[in-house]
Protein backbone atom coordinates (compact mmCIF):
# COMPACT_ATOMS: atom_id res chain seq x y z
CA UNK A 1 0.00 0.00 0.00
CA UNK A 2 0.93 3.32 -1.18
CA UNK A 3 2.12 5.71 1.62
CA UNK A 4 3.02 9.20 2.65
CA UNK A 5 4.51 10.04 5.79
CA UNK A 6 4.65 13.46 7.25
CA UNK A 7 6.00 15.20 10.56
CA UNK A 8 3.25 15.55 12.37
CA UNK A 9 5.08 18.12 14.03
CA UNK A 10 4.21 20.64 15.52
CA UNK A 11 6.79 22.82 14.22
CA UNK A 12 7.15 27.03 15.30
CA UNK A 13 8.63 29.43 13.64
CA UNK A 14 9.66 32.93 14.44
CA UNK A 15 8.43 35.74 11.89
CA UNK A 16 10.83 36.12 8.85
CA UNK A 17 12.27 32.13 9.60
CA UNK A 18 12.55 29.45 6.88
CA UNK A 19 9.98 26.85 7.98
CA UNK A 20 10.82 23.62 6.35
CA UNK A 21 7.93 20.75 5.97
CA UNK A 22 9.45 17.32 5.14
CA UNK A 23 7.49 14.56 3.63
CA UNK A 24 8.69 10.53 2.69
CA UNK A 25 6.96 8.41 -0.01
CA UNK A 26 6.69 4.72 -0.21
CA UNK A 27 5.94 4.30 -3.86
CA UNK A 28 9.82 4.65 -5.90
CA UNK A 29 7.75 4.80 -9.16
CA UNK A 30 5.41 7.94 -7.68
CA UNK A 31 6.71 10.73 -10.43
CA UNK A 32 4.34 13.92 -8.98
CA UNK A 33 3.90 15.19 -5.59
CA UNK A 34 1.42 18.15 -3.99
CA UNK A 35 1.63 20.78 -1.23
CA UNK A 36 -1.96 21.58 0.20
CA UNK A 37 -2.55 24.37 2.75
CA UNK A 38 -5.00 23.86 5.03
CA UNK A 39 -5.97 26.21 7.83
CA UNK A 40 -8.20 25.25 10.93
CA UNK A 41 -11.98 24.80 9.79
CA UNK A 42 -11.03 25.08 6.17
CA UNK A 43 -10.26 23.01 3.06
CA UNK A 44 -6.95 21.57 1.64
CA UNK A 45 -5.54 25.04 -0.53
CA UNK A 46 -3.49 23.94 -3.21
CA UNK A 47 -0.12 25.65 -2.69
CA UNK A 48 2.89 23.79 -5.42
CA UNK A 49 3.16 20.54 -7.69
CA UNK A 50 6.07 19.18 -8.49
CA UNK A 51 6.88 16.64 -11.10
CA UNK A 52 10.74 16.28 -11.78
CA UNK A 53 13.51 15.90 -9.53
CA UNK A 54 14.97 18.71 -8.22
CA UNK A 55 13.73 22.47 -7.27
CA UNK A 56 10.87 24.06 -8.15
CA UNK A 57 10.22 28.00 -6.76
CA UNK A 58 7.18 30.32 -6.28
CA UNK A 59 7.16 33.19 -4.49
CA UNK A 60 8.71 32.65 -0.84
CA UNK A 61 7.70 28.89 -1.32
CA UNK A 62 10.24 26.48 -3.02
CA UNK A 63 9.36 22.79 -3.03
CA UNK A 64 11.93 19.82 -3.31
CA UNK A 65 11.81 16.30 -4.87
CA UNK A 66 14.56 13.56 -4.47
CA UNK A 67 13.09 10.45 -5.87
CA UNK A 68 16.36 8.70 -5.40
CA UNK A 69 16.08 9.06 -1.47
CA UNK A 70 11.89 8.99 -1.86
CA UNK A 71 11.53 12.30 -0.36
CA UNK A 72 9.46 15.51 -0.73
CA UNK A 73 10.09 19.02 0.95
CA UNK A 74 8.68 22.47 1.33
CA UNK A 75 10.35 25.64 2.21
CA UNK A 76 8.90 28.44 3.21
CA UNK A 77 11.05 31.63 2.96
CA UNK A 78 10.06 34.59 5.31
CA UNK A 79 7.60 32.82 7.01
CA UNK A 80 4.60 35.60 8.01
CA UNK A 81 2.16 34.67 10.93
CA UNK A 82 -0.81 33.94 8.26
CA UNK A 83 1.05 31.39 7.03
CA UNK A 84 0.25 29.32 10.35
CA UNK A 85 -2.02 26.16 9.20
CA UNK A 86 -1.44 22.53 8.76
CA UNK A 87 0.38 21.55 5.49
CA UNK A 88 -0.46 18.21 3.69
CA UNK A 89 1.86 16.64 1.67
CA UNK A 90 0.00 14.49 -1.22
CA UNK A 91 1.88 11.85 -3.90
CA UNK A 92 -0.53 9.63 -6.18
CA UNK A 93 -2.45 6.85 -6.29
CA UNK A 94 -2.41 3.54 -8.16
CA UNK A 95 -0.32 3.63 -11.27
CA UNK A 96 1.43 7.04 -10.97
CA UNK A 97 -2.06 8.23 -11.98
CA UNK A 98 -3.04 11.62 -9.74
CA UNK A 99 -6.43 10.47 -9.36
CA UNK A 100 -6.38 8.87 -6.12
CA UNK A 101 -3.88 11.22 -4.15
CA UNK A 102 -2.49 9.72 -1.00
CA UNK A 103 -2.36 12.67 1.70
CA UNK A 104 -0.08 12.28 4.83
CA UNK A 105 -1.53 13.31 8.18
CA UNK A 106 -0.06 16.92 7.74
CA UNK A 107 2.00 19.16 9.79
CA UNK A 108 0.88 22.00 11.64
CA UNK A 109 3.29 25.26 11.54
CA UNK A 110 2.80 27.92 13.60
CA UNK A 111 4.77 31.52 12.68
CA UNK A 112 5.45 33.09 16.09
CA UNK A 113 5.05 37.31 15.56
CA UNK B 1 -11.89 30.57 -4.25
CA UNK B 2 -11.55 27.51 -6.21
CA UNK B 3 -14.73 27.50 -8.17
CA UNK B 4 -15.88 24.14 -6.21
CA UNK B 5 -18.80 24.48 -4.47
CA UNK B 6 -20.30 22.02 -2.28
CA UNK B 7 -23.91 21.81 -0.13
CA UNK B 8 -24.71 21.48 2.51
CA UNK B 9 -21.96 22.88 4.97
CA UNK B 10 -23.15 21.84 7.95
CA UNK B 11 -25.05 18.40 8.61
CA UNK B 12 -25.83 16.38 11.16
CA UNK B 13 -27.62 13.20 11.44
CA UNK B 14 -28.51 10.07 13.82
CA UNK B 15 -26.56 6.79 13.71
CA UNK B 16 -28.72 4.18 10.89
CA UNK B 17 -29.79 7.27 8.66
CA UNK B 18 -28.71 8.69 5.01
CA UNK B 19 -26.90 11.19 3.89
CA UNK B 20 -26.78 13.09 0.42
CA UNK B 21 -23.91 15.25 -0.10
CA UNK B 22 -23.38 17.41 -3.17
CA UNK B 23 -20.63 19.02 -4.90
CA UNK B 24 -20.38 21.21 -8.43
CA UNK B 25 -17.00 21.50 -9.94
CA UNK B 26 -14.82 23.91 -11.29
CA UNK B 27 -16.01 25.33 -14.75
CA UNK B 28 -13.71 23.19 -17.22
CA UNK B 29 -13.33 20.39 -14.68
CA UNK B 30 -14.83 17.19 -15.76
CA UNK B 31 -13.84 14.77 -13.07
CA UNK B 32 -15.05 14.78 -9.39
CA UNK B 33 -13.00 13.29 -6.14
CA UNK B 34 -13.91 12.72 -3.10
CA UNK B 35 -12.23 12.29 -0.04
CA UNK B 36 -12.80 12.18 3.83
CA UNK B 37 -10.74 14.04 6.61
CA UNK B 38 -11.14 12.83 10.36
CA UNK B 39 -10.26 15.00 12.51
CA UNK B 40 -6.39 14.98 13.10
CA UNK B 41 -5.75 13.28 9.90
CA UNK B 42 -4.91 13.79 6.19
CA UNK B 43 -8.08 13.47 3.73
CA UNK B 44 -8.92 9.87 2.59
CA UNK B 45 -9.71 9.14 -1.03
CA UNK B 46 -13.06 7.25 -1.28
CA UNK B 47 -13.73 7.86 -5.32
CA UNK B 48 -13.43 9.40 -8.40
CA UNK B 49 -15.93 10.08 -11.00
CA UNK B 50 -15.44 10.71 -14.67
CA UNK B 51 -17.94 11.14 -17.79
CA UNK B 52 -20.64 9.81 -14.97
CA UNK B 53 -19.10 6.93 -14.01
CA UNK B 54 -16.93 5.21 -10.92
CA UNK B 55 -13.12 5.81 -11.63
CA UNK B 56 -11.88 4.33 -8.94
CA UNK B 57 -12.57 3.58 -5.33
CA UNK B 58 -10.60 3.79 -2.28
CA UNK B 59 -10.69 1.36 0.96
CA UNK B 60 -14.28 2.49 2.05
CA UNK B 61 -17.38 -0.10 2.16
CA UNK B 62 -20.04 0.07 -0.85
CA UNK B 63 -22.59 1.72 1.72
CA UNK B 64 -20.58 4.89 0.07
CA UNK B 65 -22.13 5.39 -3.45
CA UNK B 66 -21.91 8.54 -5.41
CA UNK B 67 -23.29 9.59 -8.74
CA UNK B 68 -21.90 12.55 -11.53
CA UNK B 69 -24.29 14.57 -13.93
CA UNK B 70 -23.90 15.09 -17.39
CA UNK B 71 -22.78 18.41 -15.76
CA UNK B 72 -20.10 17.31 -14.15
CA UNK B 73 -21.70 18.03 -10.72
CA UNK B 74 -21.74 15.26 -7.94
CA UNK B 75 -23.45 13.58 -5.58
CA UNK B 76 -21.86 11.21 -2.55
CA UNK B 77 -24.35 8.68 -0.73
CA UNK B 78 -23.89 7.82 2.96
CA UNK B 79 -26.09 4.69 3.78
CA UNK B 80 -26.60 3.13 7.75
CA UNK B 81 -24.83 5.79 9.34
CA UNK B 82 -22.32 5.27 11.87
CA UNK B 83 -20.53 7.55 14.46
CA UNK B 84 -17.03 7.35 13.00
CA UNK B 85 -18.39 8.74 9.46
CA UNK B 86 -18.31 12.07 11.60
CA UNK B 87 -15.54 13.65 9.32
CA UNK B 88 -15.44 16.78 6.85
CA UNK B 89 -16.53 15.38 3.65
CA UNK B 90 -14.41 17.41 0.85
CA UNK B 91 -14.71 16.94 -3.03
CA UNK B 92 -12.10 17.99 -5.60
CA UNK B 93 -12.69 18.72 -9.08
CA UNK B 94 -9.79 18.22 -11.91
CA UNK B 95 -9.47 18.12 -15.33
CA UNK B 96 -7.98 15.05 -17.31
CA UNK B 97 -5.90 16.98 -19.54
CA UNK B 98 -3.83 19.33 -17.32
CA UNK B 99 -1.94 16.67 -15.33
CA UNK B 100 -4.92 15.96 -12.73
CA UNK B 101 -4.22 19.06 -10.22
CA UNK B 102 -6.89 18.41 -8.01
CA UNK B 103 -8.96 21.76 -6.51
CA UNK B 104 -10.92 21.64 -3.29
CA UNK B 105 -13.84 22.88 -2.74
CA UNK B 106 -15.26 23.86 0.95
CA UNK B 107 -16.02 20.65 2.34
CA UNK B 108 -19.17 19.33 4.06
CA UNK B 109 -18.65 18.43 8.04
CA UNK B 110 -20.91 15.66 8.82
CA UNK B 111 -21.63 14.79 12.41
CA UNK B 112 -23.08 11.34 13.25
CA UNK B 113 -25.28 11.05 16.86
Amino acid sequence: QKEVEQNSGPLSVPEGAIASLNCTYSDRGSQSFFWYRQYSGKSPELIMFIYSNGDKEDGRFTAQLNKASQYVSLLIRDSQPSDSATYLCAGPGSGGSNYKLTFGKGTLLTVNP
Amino acid sequence: ETGVTQSPTHLIKTRGQQVTLRCSSQSGHNTVSWYQQALGQGPQFIFQYYREEENGRGNFPPRFSGLQFPNYSSELNVNALELDDSALYLCASSARDTQETQYFGPGTRLLVL
